[in-house]
């Protein structure tokens, strides 16, 4: 079944590099994806990438795939106070259905 | 562009009470799912509507059901609530492999 992992807390300075892992155990996954939630809101679609992918870059955001190791990467360039926020990994489950199974998320605290 | 809506936004209830939950999709979105969010952790998936069906369900009782009307919006009903259904309940509409959220309804039983 699936099962995604997550570190629970991150801290990074204002203009650092951000980078939030995550684990998964589906290796049939097709799309893997990463959400943002700031506090009493929803969830934010900010990428994802194609299981037969190694990088996707878009903008700021940075995803990395290592499909072996079933290991996925967020880098956010020159992380921002409102960049503070819970990151969710997600994964999709294979065939039709729209499935998708999240991890606990990441707190990321941006120290100005 | 509209994107996915629900209502209400804040509901309060208590112990065995019943509730539904409103969900409008993102305009040229059929499927909708509904999750349920409690503090502290990820959502965790009920179940999934497409053309008026529920078509994959997470591991969640019956007490949880659920309807898509022609227009596919949905709603989430909740029947004999207990304490631990205090959550966030989330709504995503998607047409091809995206699931796009509401901003979710917060339902504390007391």
């Amino acid at each position: 079944g699936e099962d995604v992992e997550q570190s629970l807390f991150l801290s990074v300075r204002e203009g650092d590099s951000s980078v939030i892992n995550c684990t998964y155990t589906d290796s049939s996954s097709t799309y893997l994806y990463w959400y943002k939630q700031e506090p009493g809101a929803g969830l934010q679609l900010l990428t994802y990438i194609f299981s037969n992918m190694d990088m996707k870059q878009d903008q700021r955001l940075t995803v990395l795939l290592n499909k072996k190791d079933k290991h996925l990467s967020l880098r956010i360039a020159d992380t921002q106070t409102g960049d503070s926020a819970i990151y969710f990994c997600a994964e999709k489950s294979p065939g039709g259905y729209q499935k998708v199974t999240f991890g606990i998320g990441t707190k990321l605290q941006v120290i100005p | 562009d509209a994107g996915v809506t629900q209502s209400p936004t804040h509901l309060i209830k208590t112990r065995g009470q019943q509730v539904t939950l409103r969900c409008s999709p993102k305009s040229g979105h059929d499927t909708v799912s509904w999750y349920q969010q409690a503090l502290g952790q990820g959502p965790q998936f009920i179940f999934q509507y497409y053309e008026e069906e529920e078509r994959q369900r997470g591991n969640f009782p019956d007490r949880f059901s659920g309807h898509q009307f022609p227009n596919y919006s949905s709603e989430l009903n909740v029947n004999a609530l207990l304490l631990g259904d205090s959550a966030l309940y989330l709504c995503a509409s998607s047409l091809a492999k995206l699931q796009f959220f509401g901003p979710g309804t917060r339902l504390t039983v007391l």
